[in-house]
């Protein structure tokens, strides 16, 4: 089975509000999260990581949170804009050395006006 | 801000074919990576190259693919006898380091399509 997943595949809001976005892993041996958000046509783009070592880093207008005891991480963006109209995904590394990370199958984000 | 870029945007091969797909990592980088992204679906990691060998691959990455740092800027996957099913976006990335606080960053990927 995979080891990273998320619980909805698309999710509306309103211009303005918050959202969260979430995950569950699988491989408790994780020690490095990423989320990456993709727009049409592009690559995946950098947000924000956090290492198992922490269980909140803030960025600008995200947060991540990482809880390790129900292997659960979110992405938090405040204030969503029209921009932030994408696929976000989750992804993990396993150990050390130059390992790929391991992608969950993505959210849809949609800001309605 | 340094970006991965890769060449080209679209790639349209017959079956069969083989196929180069090009990288130019981030300048100072010295972790390389492969991915791909069949329609729809996840993106899902191929091979990983550090100091000119691979590093990790996973187990679609087969004898089929190859990748090669030619010179000290690009990088390249190389798919021998292409089937239909290696039709999908694939992404460079590259990192500064292997440790777990240096992300990867992605390029915009080339869409190969297999006739």
């Amino acid at each position: 089975g995979e080891s990273v997943g998320l619980h909805l595949p698309t999710l509306s809001v309103q211009e303005g509000d918050n959202s969260i976005i979430n995950c569950a892993y699988s491989n408790s041996a994780s020690d490095y999260f990423i989320w990456y958000k993709q727009e049409s046509g592009k690559g995946p783009q950098f947000i924000i990581d956090i290492r198992s070592n922490m269980d909140k880093r803030q960025g600008q207008r995200v947060t991540v949170l990482l809880n390790k005891t129900v292997k659960h991480l979110s992405l938090q963006i405040a204030a969503t804009q029209p921009g932030d109209s994408a696929v976000y995904f989750c992804a993990e590394k396993l150990g050390g050395g130059a390992d790929g990370l391991t992608f969950g199958k993505g959210t849809h984000l949609i800001i309605q006006p | 801000e340094p970006e991965v870029t890769q060449t080209p945007s679209h790639q349209v091969t017959q079956m069969g074919q083989e196929v180069i797909l090009r990288c130019v990592p981030i300048s100072n980088h010295l972790y390389f990576y492969w991915y791909r992204q069949i329609l729809g679906q996840k993106v899902e990691f191929l091979v990983s190259f550090y100091n000119n060998e691979i590093s990790e691959k996973s187990e679609i990455f087969d004898d089929q693919f190859s990748v090669e740092r030619p010179d000290g800027s690009n990088f390249t996957l190389k798919i021998r006898s292409t089937k239909l099913e290696d039709s999908a976006m694939y992404f460079c990335a590259s990192s500064q380091s292997s440790y777990s606080n240096q992300p990867q960053h992605f390029g915009d990927g080339t869409r190969l399509s297999i006739l």
